[in-house]
């Protein structure tokens, strides 16, 4: 199976920082990566598909980038409702494997 | 609305069988990949089972290989998973998800678009 390794495992931020996660597949994956969010007691959300293809809805703040092994999901912003765990999911093979999750904390 | 409502979790013994089913409405069911996804209370999502439009393919993590089947009536709008053989392991919360499988340049990609709330399961003597 593709193991998906992401860093950090956590980070702290303020307000307004401009954050970005990254997450290494084992082997290459074209760019076929998912992100998502999840926040406590609440299922993931969609934010970006095909490594760079934001969701209907998400806002712009969030961009997607990568291929091959190294991915990066950056927000460009950080806003107050952005404090979540996010996860990276390769669709590239079977079985389906999720990143570890980042959890992004105030800081 | 566009929703997904699981059900079936509860409490069953090493060794049992548990059957989950995902209720969904809103949303063109029978044109969908659905997807099960679980998560340890305070770790990580873990990818289970993917279903295609009318059930002709199937795939699953290894480690619920052999003991899950993932199921779907496409008439009563609704996903299943039936879990044999279960371990302390397979206790975690059950998410069912629709995968919009957005094309483009000849691949598709998964994009689990719509998820439920999630059904506990928990494996315990």
């Amino acid at each position: 199976a593709v193991q998906m390794t992401q860093s950090p495992s956590s980070l702290s931020a303020s307000v307004g920082d401009r954050v970005t996660i990254t997450c290494r597949a084992s082997q290459g994956i074209r760019n076929e990566l998912g992100w998502y969010q999840q926040k406590p007691g609440k299922a993931p959300k969609l934010l970006i598909y095909a490594a760079s293809s934001l969701q209907s809805g998400v806002p712009s703040r969030f961009s997607g980038s990568g291929s091959g092994t190294d991915f990066t999901l950056t927000i460009s912003s950080l806003q107050p409702d952005d404090f979540a765990t996010y996860y990276c999911l390769q669709d590239y093979n079977y079985p389906r494997t999720f990143g570890q999750g980042t959890k992004v904390e105030i800081e | 609305e566009v929703q997904l409502v699981e059900s079936g979790g509860g409490l069953v013994q090493p060794g049992g069988s548990l059957r989950l089913s995902c209720a969904a409405s809103g949303f063109a069911f029978s044109r969908s990949w659905m997807t099960w996804v679980r998560q340890v209370p305070g770790k990580g999502l873990e990818w289970v089972a993917n279903i295609n439009q009318d059930g002709s393919k199937i795939h699953y993590v290894d480690s619920v290989n052999g003991r899950f089947t993932i199921s779907r009536d496409n008439a009563k709008n609704s996903l299943y998973l039936q879990m044999n053989s279960l371990r302390a392991e397979d206790t975690a919360l059950y998410y069912c998800a629709r995968d919009d499988s957005p094309g483009e340049g000849g691949v598709w990609y998964d994009a689990f678009d719509i998820w439920g709330q999630g059904t506990m399961v928990t494996v315990s003597s």
